[in-house]
């Protein structure tokens, strides 16, 4: 069974491009949270679904960031338009209830 | 102060050592706890749930201390594989997730 998968899995722009991550979650999941990991400020949760539905997104750090979730197979995230502090590991994650949360291999994101 | 705090180390041990790390806490409605691997550049993986009880797993003891607010992991007999970064997590209601900013594992031949 596939895991989560998230594309791309590089990403290098430049400031004030937009940016386009996507994620399947595993099929059956329910939630799906997207999480940024710098070094400075190490996984932080950025905005997570239940059934498709927007819970949280007090993590989110400005309106130049969005997450939608059209459908239980996918997510995206948008930056518009990106920044150079914007460069970090971008993660989807999704889980069962409230279970273990499965990863995927992230998205290296560099805003030149 | 953050939510889930963790020593960043890095921990240097010998194999075959006793290692063990502490995460608090500040949220009190932090409802499940638990420890993540994450090696380098690659994805955070579930390592064990912490239980009101402790629970172990081989070589690895998760504790949690709810009037002190912290969780524990303790590695025995160290191996090289086990070199990682450790991430500790708080799940508040809601699915209100935090993640500690991990600890550093070394363990040296």
């Amino acid at each position: 069974d596939a895991g989560v998968i998230q594309s791309p899995r590089h990403e290098v722009t430049e400031m004030g491009q937009e940016v386009t991550l996507r994620c399947k979650p595993i099929s059956g999941h329910d939630y799906l949270f997207w999480y940024r990991q710098t070094m400075m400020r190490g996984l932080e949760l950025l905005i997570y679904f239940n059934n498709n539905v927007p819970i949280d997104d007090s993590g989110m750090p400005e309106d130049r960031f969005s997450a939608k979730m059209p459908n239980a197979s996918f997510s995206t995230l948008k930056i518009q338009p990106s920044e150079p502090r914007d460069s970090a590991v971008y993660f989807c994650a999704s889980s069962l209830l409230d279970n273990e949360q499965f990863f995927g291999p992230g998205t290296r994101l560099t805003v030149l | 102060r953050k939510e889930v705090e963790q020593d960043p180390g890095p921990f240097n041990v010998p194999e075959g050592a006793t290692v063990a790390f502490n995460c608090t806490y500040s949220n009190s409605a932090s409802q499940s706890f638990f420890w993540y691997r994450q090696d380098c550049r690659k994805e955070p993986k579930l390592l064990m749930s912490v239980y009101s009880s402790g629970n172990e797993d081989g070589r690895f003891t998760a504790q949690l201390n709810r009037a002190s607010q912290y969780i524990s992991l303790l590695i025995r007999d160290s191996k090289l594989s086990d070199s990682a970064t450790y991430l500790c997590v708080a799940t508040g209601g809601y699915q209100k997730v935090t993640f500690g900013t991990g600890t550093k594992l070394q363990v040296i031949p």
